[in-house]
């Protein structure tokens, strides 16, 4: 059973602040990341993707990608009360390479 | 800018009715996919379609669920012989290519089952 393991917080960061999120994944032979934001009723929504070693920054968001650790992480800067929803992590496991596994999400709180 | 767009949002139905829910996916995308988000639980894959047919299901997609492409747009999930469990929201994605390829939702159907 491939894992995605996100806490689910609540995280609770001031405004202007930066909150890190972070996920870890059981399938060694994942190959490929994504972070996605639900607000509460919507539909996921793409924030980014994230493939090899290292960091990958857009605009406010940095990803990161350590996958001798099987660890992937997101990072936001400046963060807006607009930021508050649940964040959740997918990963694209190496067999099943047209699916996504999903964590249960974090729910992130940034207080004006 | 393109999106995925369900129909419709909100079904309410009785248990052991059929339901199909619609989706159009993004017009260049070639690869499609149906997920279901339990209220309070994680989004969960059912199934992915590619070239008119399966190309991956879960374990959750047996015989009570089929899909099909109907046309050129549009992506439908029959749910043969509803259940109370099958209340959810479900999801429909498309994506690009497969492979890895970043996948993007539509804003969902809202499933009730009585």
């Amino acid at each position: 059973q491939k894992e995605v393991e996100q806490n689910s917080g609540p995280l609770s960061v001031p405004e202007g602040a930066i909150a890190s999120l972070n996920c870890t994944y059981s399938d060694r032979g994942s190959q490929s990341f994504f972070w996605y934001r639900q607000y509460s009723g919507k539909s996921p929504e793409l924030i980014m993707s994230i493939y090899s070693n290292g960091d990958k920054e857009d605009g406010r968001f940095t990803a990161q990608l350590n996958k001798a650790s099987q660890y992937v992480s997101l990072l936001i800067r400046d963060s807006q009360p607009s930021d508050s929803a649940t964040y959740l992590c997918a990963v694209c496991g190496e067999r099943g390479f047209n699916k996504f596994y999903f964590g249960s999400g974090t729910k992130l709180n940034v207080k004006p | 800018e393109p999106e995925v767009t369900q129909t419709p949002s909100h079904q309410v139905t009785q248990m052991g009715q059929e339901v199909i829910l619609r989706c159009v996916p993004i017009s260049n995308h070639l690869y499609f996919y149906w997920y279901r988000q339990i209220l309070g639980q994680k989004v969960e894959f059912l199934v992915s379609f590619y070239n008119n047919e399966i190309s991956e299901k879960s374990e959750i997609f047996d015989d009570q669920f089929s899909v099909e492409r109907p046309d050129g747009s549009n992506f439908t999930l029959k749910i043969r012989s509803t259940k109370l469990e099958d209340s959810a929201m479900y999801f429909c994605a498309s994506s690009e290519q497969g492979s890895y390829n970043e996948q993007f939702f539509g804003p969902g159907t809202r499933l009730t089952v009585l």
